[in-house]
C-alpha cells in the first residue's frame, strides 16, 4: 500500500467552478498535511500547509484534513484559468516528504 | 534570493555515459533532497543531505547512484553508466534546520534537470 494515494485525473473544469482535490494517507503519524502546485516544466512550490485535524483557508484555496479518516482535501474557489496546474499532496514524515502521484487541473476560460 | 537553482536544466546522454547534475539550495539553507518524477508517477525520494554529510540515502539506488554536498560549492547528483530507465526529471529541495527540526519541513523545489538517455 502507498502512503500516499491521490486521483491522477485529468481533472477539467470551466473557469469559475469548485474544484475538489483529495488525497487518503495510510500513516497515522503523519502530522502535517501539504499541497504543492506544479506547473508544467517547473518545479513544485508549496500552496499552504496544515497541522492536524481541521480546516485552512488562504484566499481562494481551503485545505481540509479528516485525521479519522485519513483523508485530506484542496478546494479551490472561483478556479481560474491560472490555476491549471498539477496538485500533490505531501506529507512529510522522518527525513522524507512522501507525495501523491498529482492530480492535473485544466480550468478552462 | 534566486531560490533553489538547478543545472543544466535538460541533459541528453547516451546509454554508459554519466550524468552529473548540480544544485544550490536556497540562501541560508543547509539542507538538500533529491527527488525523482517519471512521467505519470509522484515525485520519489531519493537521497537528504546536509553539507558534508549523507543522513538519509535510503531512496537511492544502490548501483550508480551517488550523491555529494561538499564544505564548498553545488550539491551534485552524479548517475554513472545511466540506462534509458534513469530518463526522468530530477528535482533539488532544500529547507533550513529550523523548518525541518519543527517537523513541518516546507521544502523549496528548484526547477528540475530533465535527463533523457537515448
Amino acid at each position: 500500500q502507498k502512503e500516499v494515494e491521490q486521483d491522477p485525473g485529468p481533472l477539467s473544469v470551466p473557469e469559475g467552478a469548485i474544484v475538489s482535490l483529495n488525497c487518503t494517507y495510510s500513516n497515522s503519524a503523519f502530522q502535517y498535511f501539504m499541497w504543492y502546485r506544479q506547473y508544467s516544466r517547473k518545479g513544485p512550490e508549496l500552496l499552504m500547509y496544515t497541522y492536524s485535524s481541521g480546516n485552512k483557508e488562504d484566499g481562494r484555496f481551503t485545505a481540509q484534513v479528516d485525521k479519522s479518516s485519513k483523508y485530506i482535501s484542496l478546494f479551490i474557489r472561483d478556479s481560474q484559468p491560472s490555476d491549471s496546474a498539477t496538485y500533490l499532496c505531501a506529507m512529510p514524515a522522518a527525513n522524507n516528504l512522501f507525495f501523491g502521484t498529482g492530480t492535473r487541473l485544466t480550468v478552462i476560460p | 534570493n534566486a531560490g533553489v537553482m538547478q543545472n543544466p536544466r535538460h541533459l541528453v546522454r547516451r546509454r554508459g555515459q554519466e550524468a552529473r547534475l548540480r544544485c544550490s539550495p536556497m540562501k541560508g539553507h543547509s539542507h538538500v533532497y533529491w527527488y525523482r518524477q517519471l512521467p505519470e508517477e509522484g515525485l520519489k525520494f531519493m537521497v537528504y543531505l546536509q553539507k558534508e554529510n549523507i543522513i538519509d540515502e535510503s531512496g537511492m539506488p544502490k548501483e550508480r547512484f551517488s550523491a555529494e554536498f561538499p564544505k564548498e560549492g553545488p550539491s551534485i547528483l552524479r548517475i554513472q553508466q545511466v540506462v534509458r530507465g534513469d530518463s526522468a526529471a530530477y528535482f533539488c529541495a532544500s529547507s533550513s534546520a529550523l523548518s525541518t527540526g519543527s517537523g513541518a519541513n516546507v521544502l523549496t523545489f528548484g526547477a528540475g534537470s530533465r535527463l533523457t538517455v537515448l
